[in-house]
């Protein structure tokens, strides 16, 4: 089956600083990929999709990159801010593409 | 434009008592979803509905999970009786459309369930 993995310790980032998550996945080849925010007591926010023929994307100060040989994503904050601290959900359609599976987030603290 | 909105936000009970929770999606949105979120975990899908159809709802517990969405819109979710491994937030999502990985999942907040 599908596994996806998402570095389950928090990270801690220095304001100003670019943060980097990692979403690994194995035994699949996605066609999507998603990552959402979910802030404590909230559902979780769709902010990017990229699929398997797209290299990078990019929203704003978010950047994701998707490497179909490796097997992995990178989401970036660049000119990261405290209200950026949040859990960072990857998600990647599952097989038969009739729904998306979710890893389990890191959990992000940008520090003042 | 209002959100997804989910009551309770919060429910406390004892195992083995049923508990329901209620989903209003995005005005419009024809496909909704129901997921379940433990401590420290991603969302998993327990059932999709595009419009009044359930068409996956292989993840449900059937045994002791049932759901509707009569008339296409709202949707309730239940569980009876419930037991200790229940207790975890329960999410309603709702898209536009095809219901495909790509069709954008707006989320509510999420009920809270603690089974004692």
């Amino acid at each position: 089956s599908q596994k996806i993995e998402q570095n389950s310790e928090a990270l801690n980032i220095q304001e100003g600083k670019t943060a980097t998550l990692t979403c690994n996945y194995t035994n699949y080849s996605p066609a999507y990929l998603q990552w959402y925010r979910q802030d404590p007591g909230r559902g979780p926010v769709f902010l990017l999709l990229i699929r398997e023929n797209e290299k990078e994307k990019r929203k704003e100060r978010l950047k994701v990159t998707f490497d179909t040989t490796l097997k992995q994503s990178l989401f970036h904050i660049t000119a990261s801010q405290p209200a950026d601290s949040a859990t960072y959900l990857c998600a990647l359609d599952a097989w038969g593409g009739d729904k998306i599976i979710f890893g389990k987030g890191t959990r992000l603290h940008i520090l003042p | 434009e209002a959100g997804v909105v989910q009551s309770p936000r919060y429910k406390i009970i004892e195992k083995k008592q049923p508990v329901a929770f209620w989903c209003n999606p995005i005005s419009g949105h024809n496909t909704l979803y129901w997921y379940r979120q433990n401590l420290g975990q991603g969302p998993e899908l327990l059932i999709r509905y595009e419009n009044e159809e359930a068409v996956d709802d292989s993840q449900l517990p059937k045994d002791r999970f049932s759901a509707e969405r009569l008339k296409g819109v709202d949707s309730t979710l239940k569980i009876q009786p419930a037991e200790l491994g229940d207790s975890a937030v329960y999410l309603c999502a709702s898209s536009f459309s095809g219901g495909t990985v790509t069709d954008t999942q707006y989320f509510g907040p999420g009920t809270r369930l603690t089974v004692l």
